[in-house]
């Protein structure tokens, strides 16, 4: 159960686009369409952004999309706002009924 | 509304246990499973373990295998979290998420969590 591999940090000016890449391997990305994304402030609980490589729940903006390429899972955020600013973690199936995290990535917009 | 609401903080010495419990309400208990996820001070998101509510299935991570329990009570509708023998390194916030999952086989997978609790400090020190 290694933990996906997330860029510690990404930055962008408002209005920008900015995309967060979440890396694995053939055993839990690249195997399953279970990817899911989730936006952490500090001290409250994880929220649900992207489900199933590339689905959005109700109620989170579009301008909150995923997509996935082999083992490599992307969040892409465009328009960024201020209130975009949050950790984003990336998770998936990882087989033998398991999940895995990414190490989280910090979006500063500048 | 759905919501989970979890047990307040916890301070223990190295070696003992913490039990964290989760209350759901607004769903049916039993019609989806609960994820625990920690987070360590500065560090990411780690899976803990999973709790089928219906069929009482889990599955932990390897790391703490030997050390958590995992189990609900569907007259409270509450999931709880046992942790033993803690460490300095358990010292986290602990998450309990609404997970969806579907079976196929004797395999459960694990699909995302919608709904998360407030979450609950853990501290371990002497």
């Amino acid at each position: 159960q290694s933990a996906l591999t997330q860029p510690a940090s990404v930055s962008g000016s408002p209005g920008q686009s900015i995309t967060i890449s979440c890396t694995g391997s053939a055993s839990d990305i690249g195997n399953y369409k279970l990817v899911s994304w989730y936006q952490k402030y500090p001290g409250e609980a994880p929220k649900l952004m992207i489900y199933e490589d590339t689905k959005r729940p109700s109620g989170v903006s579009d301008r909150f999309s995923g997509s996935k390429s082999g083992n490599t899972a992307s969040l892409t955020i465009s328009g960024l706002q201020a209130e975009d600013e949050a950790e984003y973690h990336c998770c998936s199936y990882g087989g033998e009924t398991t999940l895995v995290f990414g190490g989280g990535t910090k979006l500063t917009v500048l | 509304q759905v919501q989970l609401v979890q047990s307040g903080a916890e301070v223990k010495k190295p070696g003992a246990s913490v039990k964290v419990s989760c209350k759901a309400s607004g769903y049916p208990f039993s019609s989806h499973s609960i994820t625990w996820v920690r987070q360590a001070p500065g560090q990411g998101l780690e899976w803990v373990g999973w709790i089928s509510v219906y069929t009482g299935k889990t599955s932990y991570a390897q790391k703490l295998q030997g050390r958590v329990t995992m189990t609900t009570d569907t007259s409270t509708n509450t999931a709880y979290m046992e942790l033993r023998n803690l460490k300095s390194d358990d010292t986290a916030m602990y998450f309990c998420a609404r997970t969806y999952s579907g079976s196929f086989g004797s395999e459960f997978y694990l699909y995302y969590m919608d709904v998360w609790g407030e979450g609950t400090t853990v501290t371990v020190s002497s």
